[in-house]
């Protein structure tokens, strides 16, 4: 079945470091593909998406490139921020599944230093 | 936004327990997802104007409800101590959904003794 892979965590960064947070996936067919992020005490969050192949999905400094071809979407920002400090998922959903079935990855805890 | 009530609860093994969750405004769409520790969620059913129209790998005591007020339940009944979880609740309208956004709560934590 369907499935998502990201890189274990957690993550400390100082202010200022660029971040890279690997995910791969597994699916039939051209899934969309989510970064969500969850914050301290707040529910999890739609970051970013990209729904085909080579799109660039962005916000907020961070971006994530569907690559069909090495079945990825990793998730980078070229200086982070304190307040980037979250958990980081990365989703997809299949072309079969109702809107509200996505398939999370485990999450990545980041930490970022002053 | 989302709310879910409650935010803690702990049962025995056996019991059965309903979480709720009040939707955001205007979202006809709803979702329950299972997150254990040191997992992401998963996927357990989805409503949509009142029925079940999507569910994932969970057996059938996992039930649920969804109300014209915005506001649904979800039912575990006979509950295992693998049930021990933060359920999650999530929402969404038409457009939003088929964009991949949905609105989550922040979730209520359950734990089975």
């Amino acid at each position: 079945g369907d499935s998502v892979t990201q890189m274990e965590g957690p993550v400390t960064l100082s202010e200022e470091a660029c971040l890279t947070i690997n995910c791969t996936y597994t699916a039939t067919g051209y899934p969309s593909l989510f970064w969500y992020v969850q914050y301290p005490g707040e529910g999890l969050q739609l970051l970013l998406k990209a729904t085909k192949a080579d799109d660039k999905g962005s916000n907020k400094g961070f971006e994530a490139t569907y690559r069909k071809e090495t079945t990825s979407f990793h998730l980078e920002k070229g200086s982070v921020q304190v307040s980037d400090s979250a958990v980081y998922f990365c989703a997809l959903r299949g072309r079969s599944g109702s809107q509200g079935n996505l398939i999370f990855g485990k999450g990545t805890k980041l930490s970022v230093k002053p | 936004g989302v709310t879910q009530s409650p935010t803690h609860l702990i049962k025995t093994r056996g019991q059965q327990v309903t979480l709720r969750c009040s939707s955001q405004s205007g979202h006809n769409t709803v979702s329950w997802y299972q997150q254990a520790l040191g997992q992401g969620p998963q996927f357990i059913f989805q409503y949509y104007r009142e029925e079940e129209n999507g569910r994932g790998n969970f057996p059938p005591r996992f039930s649920g409800l969804q109300f014209p007020n915005d506001s649904s339940e979800l039912n575990v009944n006979a509950l295992e101590l693998d049930d021990s979880a933060l359920y999650l609740c999530a929402s969404s309208s038409p457009g939003q959904g088929r964009d991949g956004e949905l609105f989550f709560g922040e979730g209520s934590r359950l734990t089975v003794l």
